[in-house]
């Protein structure tokens, strides 16, 4: 199946320490992202990696950092877990052409990620 | 900074009836609008997505319409069934690679 995926689907862990979230797309799109999505449901970016190259970094807390080994893989990575941290991320792709990206974007199922 | 906003935020409706979302934004410099769905607990599935060259889309029962200079987009649903009931998020492409979400509208068909 040609899809954006993402593991683990759930992730509970202890304030303070660090975890990875891993996401892979086969639909050979160039563009990759992390959305955070809060307990409001309200969908924000985090990054954006465009081959491997960071393009976008939102306000957000350096302890999180993302990864991209390929333009098929988008990794983040969260030290020192805090309980703001909670919430529900995306991985999603698209695919930029001429420096604009004029197609759509495919989501991956979500992490739920619950620190405690 | 680009605003989305989504009205209504809730919505009940009965079976079979025809039905409107409405999503606005504030910068009119988009390159284009998606309309997602989401179930409880799930990720978002892409609905439409209209160019901002484009005045409208249609997928089967959905169609959306674009008017880039007002800064609105509809999503009219057509006939709704129980299947329908979700979140219905639009979404508008900005520069630098960049979806700004709208707030969301949660829909619920009733049998």
């Amino acid at each position: 199946d040609t899809a954006v995926s993402q593991t683990p689907k759930y992730l509970v862990t202890q304030m303070g320490n660090d975890k990875s979230i891993k996401c892979e797309q086969n639909l050979g799109h160039d563009t990759m992202y992390w959305y955070k999505q809060d307990s409001k449901k309200f969908l924000k970016i985090m990054f954006s990696y465009n081959n491997k190259e960071l393009i976008i970094n939102e306000t957000v807390p350096n302890r999180f950092s993302p990864k991209s080994p390929d333009k098929a893989h988008l990794n983040l990575h969260i030290n020192s877990l805090e309980l703001g941290d909670s919430a529900v991320y995306f991985c999603a792709s698209s695919r930029r052409t001429g420096g604009i990206t004029n197609y759509g974007y495919t989501f991956g199922s979500g992490t739920r990620l619950t620190v405690v | 900074k680009q605003e989305v906003t989504q009205i209504p935020a809730a919505l009940s409706v009965p079976e079979g009836e025809n039905l409107v979302l409405n999503c606005s934004f504030t910068d009119s410099a988009i390159y284009n609008l998606q309309w997602f769905r989401q179930d409880p607990g799930k990720g978002l599935t892409s609905l439409l997505l209209i160019q901002s060259s484009q005045r409208e889309q249609t997928s089967g029962r959905l169609n959306a319409s674009l008017d880039k200079s007002s800064g609105r987009s509809t999503l009219y649903i057509a006939a709704s069934q129980p299947g329908d009931s979700a979140t219905y998020l639009c979404a508008v492409k900005t520069g630098f690679q960049k979806l700004v979400f709208g707030t969301g509208t949660r829909l619920l068909v009733s049998p």
